[in-house]
């Protein structure tokens, strides 16, 4: 089955300051790979995805890029605020199977400090 | 629009009581997911369906059942519960397999097995 590794598990960035979270992937026939961020005692929301056709995605300060050749995906964040303190699971769902399966990542605890 | 609503949020069992945790979606989504969340271990699947009536094994299965008799419901049951299922629960739905818009989760119930 797919296996998605996620680093690093913590991260703490000063306010401002960019921050990178990576996830590789194992199943190269994975084309789909949602984030997902959670705030402390909420629950996970979906951020940003991307798809095997694309190769990087922007929403406002977030983006993320896709490597497929490499299987491997990065979260991005710009311009860091505190309220961009949360936990960040990357996850990726293969083709095969004729039902939806993802994986997620263990996720990244990140810390941003004023 | 309530979304995802999971019940209850909060439980504390003791070792071999039994309990069943209520999640309810009024988007219409055919698939909907149990998952548990540990430190360091990220989502884990349980259980999950793909429709009214249909249920199937995730990457957890053992120590669960579930049943999914009404569209909009998915139950989770803990017939003995153990020290090892102590968790936060989450439930998930999504319009289709592919989930092209992603996950819609609940709010998670926190399970303390005494």
């Amino acid at each position: 089955g797919e296996n998605v590794e996620q680093h690093p598990s913590t991260l703490s960035v000063q306010e401002g300051d960019s921050a990178v979270i990576k996830c590789t992937y194992s199943d190269s026939a994975s084309n789909y790979f949602p984030w997902y961020k959670q705030e402390l005692g909420k629950r996970p929301q979906l951020i940003i995805d991307i798809r095997s056709n694309v190769g990087e995605k922007k929403d406002q300060r977030i983006a993320v890029t896709l490597n497929k050749t490499a299987k491997h995906f990065s979260l991005h964040i710009t311009e860091t605020q505190p309220e961009d303190s949360a936990v960040y699971f990357c996850a990726a769902r293969p083709l095969s199977g004729g039902y939806q399966k993802v994986t997620f990542g263990i996720g990244t605890k990140l810390q941003v400090i004023p | 629009n309530a979304g995802v609503t999971q019940t209850p949020k909060f439980r504390v069992l003791k070792t071999g009581q039994s309990m069943t945790l209520l999640c309810a979606q009024d988007m219409n989504h055919e698939y909907m997911y149990w998952y548990r969340q540990d430190p360091g271990m990220g989502l884990r699947l349980i259980h999950y369906s793909v429709g009214e009536g249909t249920t199937a094994k995730g990457e957890v299965p053992d120590g669960y059942n579930v049943s999914r008799l009404k569209k909009q419901n998915f139950l989770l049951g803990l017939e003995s519960a153990a020290p090892s299922q102590t968790s936060v629960y989450f439930c998930a739905s999504s319009h289709n397999e592919r989930a092209s818009y992603g996950y819609t989760f609940g709010s998670g119930t926190r399970l303390t097995v005494v």
